[in-house]
């Protein structure tokens, strides 16, 4: 049971370069969520996704991109990168809240570092 | 807007000592209750959840006041080994956000 994990862990990109981030949970979770986390920002989120072949934005998805083909795997994309998307990428799944009594947590994959020059 | 506000800290303090995080927030209509701990270049991970009648997991207590909209986090007997940042997250349902809300977090240095 890997949890969720995250291709790549590093990468650094050109500005106007293209990439997906992969993110791959094994725990049969509905909700996946990409969140970005900045310097004196905290966490914040991108994008989420509450079943497969759905999607939803979140606080800050200008500039990004997803998909959910499949329940176990999340894609996020940047289609021109910028300098200002220079930073730490998450991903997370978690079963349906609503099912727990919203007291089920999320779980995060480790991390993917973007860098844009 | 700051829907879940935490002091940054840094907190440095001794091993051995009792720190307390504190953490306020802004919707109302928030459900849940959690404290997450980041290590250093790491995901977030869940410490623990909070509850109304407050809970504790040995040296970690949490305590939640919905009246106030107020959360705490008290850390007994410091370890060097808790050095960390630790978030604050409120959940709600609901919203263009999806349905968890991130503190910036307070950061937690022990000393030897």
């Amino acid at each position: 049971n890997a949890g969720v994990t995250q291709t790549p862990k590093f990468r650094v990109l050109k500005t106007g370069q293209s990439m997906t981030l992969l993110c791959a949970q094994d725990m049969n979770h509905e909700y996946m969520y990409w969140y970005r986390q900045d310097p004196g920002m905290g966490l914040r989120l991108i994008h989420y996704s509450v079943g497969e072949g759905t999607t939803a934005k979140g606080e800050v998805p200008d500039g990004y991109n997803v998909s959910r083909l499949k329940k176990q795997n999340f894609l996020l994309g940047l289609e021109s990168a910028a300098p200002s998307q220079t930073s730490v990428y998450f991903c997370a799944s978690s079963y349906d809240p609503r099912d727990s009594g919203f007291t089920d947590t999320q779980y995060f994959g480790p991390g993917t570092r973007l860098t844009v020059l | 807007r700051k829907e879940v506000e935490q002091d940054p800290g840094p907190f440095n303090v001794p091993e051995g000592a009792t720190v307390a995080f504190n953490c306020t927030y802004s919707n109302s209509a928030s459900q849940s209750f959690f404290w997450y701990r980041q290590d250093c270049r790491k995901e977030p991970k869940l410490l623990m959840s909070v509850y109304s009648s407050g809970n504790e997991d040995g040296r970690f207590t949490a305590q939640l006041n919905r009246a106030s909209q107020y959360i705490s986090l008290l850390i007994r007997d410091s370890k060097l080994s808790d050095s960390a940042t630790y978030l604050c997250v409120v959940t709600y349902y609901g919203g263009s956000q999806g349905n968890l809300i991130f503190g910036k977090g307070t950061k937690l240095s022990v000393k030897p």
